[in-house]
């Protein structure tokens, strides 16, 4: 199994810029995760789906952070405009239901200057 | 926000020493699960454990839960190089969510 597959891995991008980032979970799992990791707040939740429906998304630090699960294969967090302070590593992560563990992918690694 | 507070935040040990990490939590739970973060990489599972259980191992690895307390710990025993990454220890509740606590820095010298 590839695992949580991300992309980009790395994105440098100005402020003002929109920012897509993708994740594809692992098959079969049916819950889907974003975090966000920076060194002043550490890992927090953005927002999860469900059999791709959205479950909680008070995370979502604002209206410029939108995210969408088309299919079970296929998610995307967008933000747009981007701001320098959104700078951090985005993290992807999958787990089939029922399970507790939560399988993480590489991470898309943000710089907004 | 973040439940779960680690202690200590960094921790240098000699391979071959045993590790110890500890993390309290705030709120009730229904399992507690620890992963590992090597530098620019993912989490890594590493071992749940549930509110009415009170040890579990796995292989190197021995964690404990007090929920009276609100703390658990995770052990590993004679610690490798290849052990030097972040431990998070992440709560889990009523919903799906896993709530991550600050983090240990191990760093583990040959």
């Amino acid at each position: 199994d590839a695992g949580v597959i991300q992309s980009p891995r790395h994105e440098v991008t100005e402020m003002g810029q929109e920012v897509t980032l993708r994740c594809k979970p692992i098959s079969g799992h049916n819950s889907l995760f974003w975090y966000r990791q920076t060194m002043m707040r550490g890992l927090e939740l953005l927002i999860y789906f469900n059999n791709n429906v959205p479950i909680d998304d008070s995370g979502m630090p604002e209206d410029r952070f939108s995210a969408k699960m088309p299919n079970a294969s296929f998610s995307t967090l967008k933000i747009q405009p981007s701001e320098p302070r959104d700078s951090a590593v985005y993290f992807c992560a999958s787990r089939a239901q029922g399970g507790g563990t939560q399988y993480f992918g590489p991470g898309t690694r943000l710089l907004v200057l | 926000s973040q439940q779960g507070e680690e202690d200590p935040q960094a921790l240098s040990i000699q391979e071959g020493e045993n590790a110890t990490m500890n993390c309290s939590y705030k709120t009730s739970i229904n399992n507690l699960q620890w992963y590992r973060q090597n530098s620019g990489r993912g989490l890594v599972h590493l071992i749940l454990i549930r509110s009415n259980e009170r040890e579990k191992h796995s292989g190197r690895l021995r964690v404990t839960l007090d929920t009276s307390k609100k703390s658990s710990s995770l052990l590993i025993t004679a610690s490798r190089a290849a052990d030097t990454a972040s431990y998070f220890c992440a709560t889990g509740g009523d919903t799906d969510k896993l709530i991550f606590g600050t983090g240990t820095r191990l760093q583990v010298f040959p």
